[in-house]
C-alpha cells in the first residue's frame, strides 16, 4: 500500500516571500502520478499541480512549482511570491500504480500567509 | 457545467438516525469517488464507481454505509444508524478515466451526529 507523509503540520510565510512544503511517499510502483491540492478554509479542494513520475522535468504552474526527486521519493511544493489567498491546507496525494483508481492523501500542511 | 455538486452542505442528525447525501458529478466524468475527511486529517478513500458499477469499497465503509450510482449519473451515500464517530466531512469527487489528470472535488457535506 502506498503512504504519503507530510511532516510539516503548519507553516507560515510573509506575503511576497517563497515557501516550500514537503512531501514524501512510499511505493514499489514505477509508474504513478503525484498531486498537490489546496483546501481554503470552508471551501472545496482544488488541484494546484500534478507531476507524472516518468517525466524528469519538474512541473510548474505560474507561482507554483515542484521539486520531484523520484529516487528519494520526495515531492515538495514551492510557492513563490506568496499571496494572502494562498492561505489554506495543502495536501499531497499519490495516484496510480497498482491502485490506479484512488488517490492516497497525506495529512496536510496548514499554510498561513501573513501580511 | 458547474462542477461537482454536493447536497446538503451541512447535516446535523441524532445518533441512530439514517442520513443520505447526494453527489452530482461533472457530466462527462465516468468515475466518481467518495472520501471522508476528519479534522486534522487528509481525505480517506471510501468507495468509487466507474459509471454505475461500484468497483471498490474501503474497509472504512462498514455495513451501515451504502452507496449507489444509478444510471451512472448522480450518486448517493447513505449511513444507517448513525454514530458519533461518523461525524466528518464527506467529499465527493469525479474524474475522467482513472484520475491521472486529477479529481474535481465537490464542496463536501459536513455531518454532525449529536
Amino acid at each position: 500500500a502506498q503512504t504519503v507523509t507530510q511532516s510539516q503540520p503548519e507553516m507560515s510565510v510573509q506575503e511576497a516571500e517563497t515557501v516550500t512544503l514537503s512531501c514524501t511517499y512510499d511505493t514499489s510502483e514505477n509508474n504513478y502520478y503525484l498531486f498537490w491540492y489546496k483546501q481554503p478554509p470552508s471551501r472545496q479542494m482544488i488541484l494546484v499541480i500534478r507531476q507524472e513520475a516518468y517525466k524528469q522535468q519538474n512541473a510548474t504552474e505560474n507561482r507554483f512549482s515542484v521539486n520531484f526527486q523520484k529516487a528519494a521519493k520526495s515531492f515538495s511544493l514551492k510557492i513563490s511570491d506568496s499571496q494572502l489567498g494562498d492561505t489554506a491546507m495543502y495536501f499531497c496525494a499519490f495516484g496510480g500504480g497498482g491502485s490506479n483508481y484512488k488517490l492516497t492523501f497525506g495529512k496536510g500542511t496548514l499554510l498561513t500567509v501573513n501580511p | 457545467d458547474t462542477g461537482v455538486s454536493q447536497n446538503p452542505r451541512h447535516k446535523i442528525t441524532k445518533r441512530g438516525q439514517n442520513v443520505t447525501f447526494r453527489c452530482d458529478p461533472i457530466s462527462e466524468h465516468n468515475r466518481l469517488y467518495w472520501y471522508r475527511q476528519t479534522l486534522g486529517q487528509g481525505p480517506e478513500f471510501l468507495t468509487y464507481f466507474q459509471n454505475e458499477a461500484q468497483l471498490e469499497k474501503s474497509r472504512l465503509l462498514s455495513d451501515r454505509f451504502s452507496a449507489e450510482r444509478p444510471k451512472g449519473s448522480f450518486s448517493t451515500l447513505e449511513i444507517q444508524r448513525t454514530e458519533q464517530g461518523d461525524s466528518a466531512m464527506y467529499l465527493c469527487a469525479s474524474s475522467l478515466e482513472w484520475g491521472q489528470y486529477g479529481y474535481t472535488f465537490g464542496s463536501g457535506t459536513r455531518l454532525t451526529v449529536v
